[in-house]
């Protein structure tokens, strides 16, 4: 079935670690985008990519860094720099264009700091 | 800057209790306007697309309108499982896709 996976689904954190979040898409999408979620509140942009090797940062990169190097795979780490990453988040994909397509999301990582 | 504001952010009905739910943007040139379902702990499901103004849209109990500055999300004669958040969200030009969502309104249906 075509889908997006997320990996894992629970991570914990030590304090100065980084960790790195998976996101595989079977769906031949161009566009890949990372989102953040906190408790009650909706979903804020980090990161995004609309083509192999390229990306763009979204509104609330700092702390967290990505990479594209197959269509298919855009990882997400949560650096050391990140001073509050617990949160839920979210890797979405989308074909590729300027506005109007719909965007599919995983089930979600749940990252706490411990 | 795009800016999308859902209200009631929480929503309380009884099973067979009609609503609505709003969805106020602003937006520079709008491509699209999405609404997903959200469960606990899950990512949002994709329910509709809205494209223009006057275009709507439906699935077995929800119905989706579209005027030039909001967007409804009709819920006739809920059941508990229809309970979740509901999130809405609006593309514009230019942004290659980028989205911007509201913080979305929890509904829960009580049999």
């Amino acid at each position: 079935d075509g889908g997006i996976t997320q990996s894992p689904k629970y991570l914990f954190r030590k304090e100065g670690q980084n960790v790195t979040l998976s996101c595989e898409q079977n769906l031949n999408h161009d566009a890949m985008y990372w989102y953040r979620q906190d408790p009650g509140q909706g979903l804020r942009l980090i990161y995004y990519s609309q083509i192999v090797n390229d990306f763009q940062k979204g509104d609330i990169a700092e702390g967290y860094s990505v990479s594209r190097e197959k269509k298919e795979s855009f990882p997400l780490t949560v650096t050391s720099a990140q001073k509050n990453p617990t949160a839920f988040y979210l890797c979405a994909s989308s074909p590729r264009d300027f506005g109007g397509n719909t965007i599919y999301f995983g089930e979600g990582s749940w990252l706490t700091v411990v | 800057e795009d800016q999308v504001t859902q209200s009631p952010e929480a929503l309380r009905l009884q099973e067979g209790e009609s609503s609505s739910l709003n969805c106020s943007y602003t937006v520079s040139g709008l491509r699209g306007l999405f609404w997903y379902r959200q469960d606990p702990g899950k990512g949002p499901e994709f329910l509709f697309t809205l494209y223009s103004a006057g275009e709507e849209k439906e699935k077995e109990r929800l119905k989706a309108t579209l005027t030039k500055k909001e967007s409804f999300l009709h819920i006739t004669a809920p059941k508990p499982e229809d309970s979740a958040t509901y999130l809405c969200a609006v593309q514009a030009g230019g942004n290659a896709g980028k989205s911007t969502f509201g913080d979305g309104t929890t509904l829960t249906v009580k049999p």
